[in-house]
C-alpha cells in the first residue's frame, strides 16, 4: 500500500499570502496524484489531478506540481473562502486508492 | 446537472448489517466507474471500493474485504453497498464518488455502529 504524507498538518496564512502545501508518497505515484479542498459540513471537491490540471471551474490561483514522490499544492492568494482542509489522493498503483491525512489551512 | 445522492444510513448495532444506494443523474452512468469513500467523524478520507463500469472490476480496503458489497444497477443508476457485520469503527459519513480522480460527489450519508 503507498502512504501518503503531508505538511504540516496545519498551515496558517494570510488572506492575500501565498500557501505551499506538500504530499509525499512513500513509492513513486508518478503523476496520477490528486488534491481535494473540503470544508466543513461539506463533499470533498476535486481541485488538481494528474498533479498538475485543474479540474473544471477550479480558480487559475490553484497551482499543483511535482512527480514521483514529491507533490506540491500551491494557492498564490489566499482568499477567504480557501480556507479549508486539503487532501492529496493517489491513484498510481491500486488498490487501495489511498489519501493523505490532510493539512487545515487557517486564517493566521 | 450531475448528481449522487446517497441513502440508506443510519443507527446500526455491531453486527448488523445496512445497505447504502446512491441515485446517479445528470450522466451516462454507464459510462462512468465509481468508488465509496468514508470518513469518520472528524478525521480523513478513506477509500472504501471500487466498481468499475460495466461491473468487470471490483475492489475493496482490507478494512471491509469480506463484509461489504459493491453493486451497481446500470438500468437504474444505481450504485449500491451492502455492509454486513458491521463495527463501530465502521461510523461514518459514507460517500459515493464518480472515477477515481472525483470530479462529483454526493453529500454523503451517516452511518452510526453504536449498541
Amino acid at each position: 500500500e503507498i502512504v501518503m504524507t503531508q505538511s504540516p498538518a496545519t498551515l496558517s496564512v494570510s488572506p492575500g499570502e501565498r500557501a505551499t502545501l506538500s504530499c509525499g508518497a512513500s513509492q513513486s505515484v508518478s503523476t496520477n496524484l490528486a488534491w481535494y479542498q473540503q470544508k466543513p459540513g461539506q463533499a470533498p471537491r476535486l481541485l488538481i489531478y494528474g498533479a498538475s490540471t485543474r479540474a473544471t471551474g477550479i480558480p487559475a490561483r490553484f497551482s499543483g506540481s511535482g512527480s514521483g514522490t514529491e507533490f506540491t499544492l500551491t494557492i498564490s492568494s489566499l482568499q477567504s473562502e480557501d480556507f479549508a482542509v486539503y487532501y492529496c489522493q493517489q491513484y498510481n498503483n491500486w488498490p487501495p486508492i489511498t489519501f493523505g491525512q490532510g493539512t487545515r489551512l487557517e486564517i493566521k | 446537472e450531475v448528481q449522487l445522492v446517497e441513502s440508506g444510513g443510519g443507527l446500526v448495532k455491531p453486527g448488523g448489517s445496512l445497505r447504502l444506494s446512491c441515485a446517479a443523474s445528470g450522466f451516462t452512468f454507464s459510462s462512468y466507474n465509481m468508488n465509496w469513500v468514508r470518513q469518520a467523524p472528524g478525521k480523513g478520507l478513506e477509500w472504501v471500493s471500487f466498481i468499475s463500469r460495466n461491473n468487470g472490476q471490483i475492489h475493496y480496503a482490507e478494512s471491509v474485504k469480506g463484509r461489504f458489497t459493491i453493486s451497481r444497477d446500470n438500468a437504474k443508476n444505481s450504485l449500491y453497498l451492502q455492509m454486513n457485520s458491521l463495527r463501530a469503527e465502521d461510523t461514518a459519513m459514507y460517500y459515493c464518488a464518480r472515477d477515481i480522480a472525483a470530479t462529483y460527489w454526493g453529500q454523503g450519508t451517516l452511518v452510526t455502529v453504536s449498541s
